[in-house]
C-alpha cells in the first residue's frame, strides 16, 4: 500500500548527541513536512518542502535542520538535542499540485527520548 | 496569525451516544480544514477533508461541517463505539501555503 513511513519508530538519544530522524513516501507526493508534537499539544510545523525547495518555519530553532535527497526521503537531523527536544516526531506529504490537493497524509510517528 | 480552538479538551460518553466535537478558527481566510484521528503514541489519520467551498463531507458514521463565516467547524460522530476512543484534531489550511494550523485536539472515551 502506498503510505508514510518513518523511521524508527522510537529513538533514544544522549543530551548533545546529533541523531537523523527518516521519513520516506512511496506517494510521489510533492510535498513533504516535518512536525514536532509535544505531550497533549497540537502538533508544531517546523519545515516543509515542496519538491527541492525548504521552507522554514521562522521559530524552527537552528539546531533542527532538514534535507531531501530525493523526492521519496527526507531527513530530519538534530545537531545537539536537548531534553526539550524530546517529542513525536510527525512526517506527512501531500500532492501540492493544485489548489485542490492539499490533504496531509501522515506517518505513524518517531518517538524522540533524549537522556 | 490563525488560531484553532479545539471545545472541550475532554469528552467521556457511554456507547451508543451521538457525538458532536467543535473547532474554531479565528481567520476565516482558510483554504481548506481537515480532521484527524490520533491513537495514544501513533501518528494522525485523516478522517476527512472539507475545502472552502464545501459545507460538509460524510465517511460512515462521521459527518463534518463547515462554516467559514462564523469560524467554526463540527464533526458528528454518530452511534459512538469504543473503538472511537481516541483524540480527535482538526487543522485549517491557510490559502495558498500548503500549511496546516492545529487545534490541540479533543480526547474522546467511549465507555462500553
Amino acid at each position: 500500500d502506498a503510505m508514510v513511513i518513518q523511521n524508527p519508530r522510537y529513538q533514544v538519544t544522549q543530551f548533545g548527541k546529533p541523531v537523523t530522524l527518516s521519513c520516506s513516501q512511496t506517494l510521489n507526493h510533492n510535498v513533504m513536512y516535518w512536525y514536532q508534537q509535544k505531550s497533549s499539544q497540537a502538533p508544531k510545523l517546523l519545515f516543509h518542502y515542496y519538491d527541492k525547495d525548504f521552507n522554514n518555519e521562522a521559530d524552527t530553532p537552528d539546531n533542527f535542520q532538514s534535507r531531501r535527497p530525493n523526492t521519496s526521503f527526507c531527513f530530519l537531523d538534530i545537531r545537539s538535542p536537548g531534553l526539550g527536544d524530546a517529542a513525536m516526531y510527525l512526517c506527512a506529504t501531500s500532492r501540492g499540485a493544485s489548489l485542490s490537493s492539499y490533504e496531509q497524509y501522515f506517518g505513524p510517528g518517531t518517538r524522540l527520548t533524549v537522556t | 496569525k490563525q488560531e484553532v480552538t479545539q471545545i472541550p479538551a475532554a469528552l467521556s460518553v457511554p456507547e451508543g451516544e451521538n457525538l458532536v466535537l467543535n473547532c474554531s478558527f479565528t481567520d476565516s481566510a482558510i483554504y481548506n480544514l481537515q480532521w484527524f484521528r490520533q491513537d495514544p503514541g501513533k501518528g494522525l489519520t485523516s478522517l476527512l477533508l472539507i475545502q472552502s467551498s464545501q459545507r460538509e463531507q460524510t465517511s460512515g458514521r462521521l459527518n463534518a461541517s463547515l462554516d467559514k463565516s462564523s469560524g467554526r467547524s463540527t464533526l458528528y460522530i454518530a452511534a459512538s463505539q469504543p473503538g472511537d476512543s481516541a483524540t480527535y484534531l482538526c487543522a485549517v489550511g491557510e490559502d495558498s501555503s500548503y500549511k496546516l494550523i492545529f487545534g490541540s485536539g479533543t480526547r474522546l472515551l467511549v465507555r462500553p
